[in-house]
């Protein structure tokens, strides 16, 4: 059972913009930091940012990731059909000694 | 360009051990800070983290699976290994082998998953 609590789905047109949030407790958001991961139809997740903020080579600035206080949000511009994929936060928990995910969130590009 | 690779059987008992193996290339498995760890997703489901080891052999485990899981490496083979003793159906799963990194900081511990393997599917049935 994820201790993180996302969206299970969100949804926009093209070229629009989505909010994606991941709630979280003392024990691990509020004292960690926050990673996100966007699994495509099929393939293995890809770590998408880290760091609350960072972007690994090759990840397009259209992807964003911010953190305050027990909750952390990843946002995507400009969003493309491509972009339809699962995405997951993640972070360690202090209390739990253990790395846990959100509960997912299914990004649909109408 | 860090490669990894799970292998294993695809079909398990109930009640028997899950085995699998995760060979890494294009890199080294003892390198600095860097873990190696197993994270599964049942059909349809979110991400478990299972647990991860580091090269010195020092593991951590989820506690939702602390009682029945074992993680090991052979850093000579450049593989690491997971055995999940007593499956049931619900053990099911994608599993995935992925290396991770973390560093404590004052404002906290710093992890991520950057490297991962295809995934296998294991389904538990008799």
């Amino acid at each position: 059972q994820s201790v993180l609590t996302q969206p299970p789905s969100v949804s926009a047109a093209p070229g629009q913009k989505v909010i994606i949030s991941c709630s979280g407790s003392s024990s691990n958001i509020g004292n960690n930091y926050v990673s996100w991961y966007q699994q495509l139809p099929g393939t293995a997740p890809k770590l998408l940012i880290y760091d609350n903020n960072k972007r690994p080579s090759g990840i397009p600035d259209r992807f964003s990731g911010s953190k305050s206080g027990a909750s952390a949000t990843l946002g995507i511009t400009g969003l493309q059909t491509e972009d339809e994929a699962d995405y997951y936060c993640g972070t360690w928990d202090g209390s739990l000694s253990a790395s846990v995910f959100g509960t997912g969130t299914k990004v649909t590009v109408l | 360009q860090v490669q990894l690779q799970e292998s294993g059987p695809g079909l398990v008992k109930p009640s028997q051990t899950l085995s699998l193996t995760c060979t890494v290339s294009g890199g080294s498995i003892s390198s600095g800070s860097n873990y190696w760890t197993w994270i599964r997703q049942p059909a349809g489901r979110g991400l478990e983290w299972i647990g991860r080891i580091y090269p010195s052999g020092s593991t951590n485990y989820n506690p939702s699976f602390k009682s029945r899981v074992t993680i090991s490496v052979d850093t000579s083979k450049s593989q690491f290994s997971l055995k999940l003793t007593s499956v049931t159906a619900a053990d099911s799963a994608l599993y995935y082998c992925a290396r991770g990194s973390s560093r404590i900081t004052v404002f906290g511990v710093e992890s991520r998953f950057d490297y991962w393997g295809q995934g296998t599917l294991v389904t538990v049935s008799s």
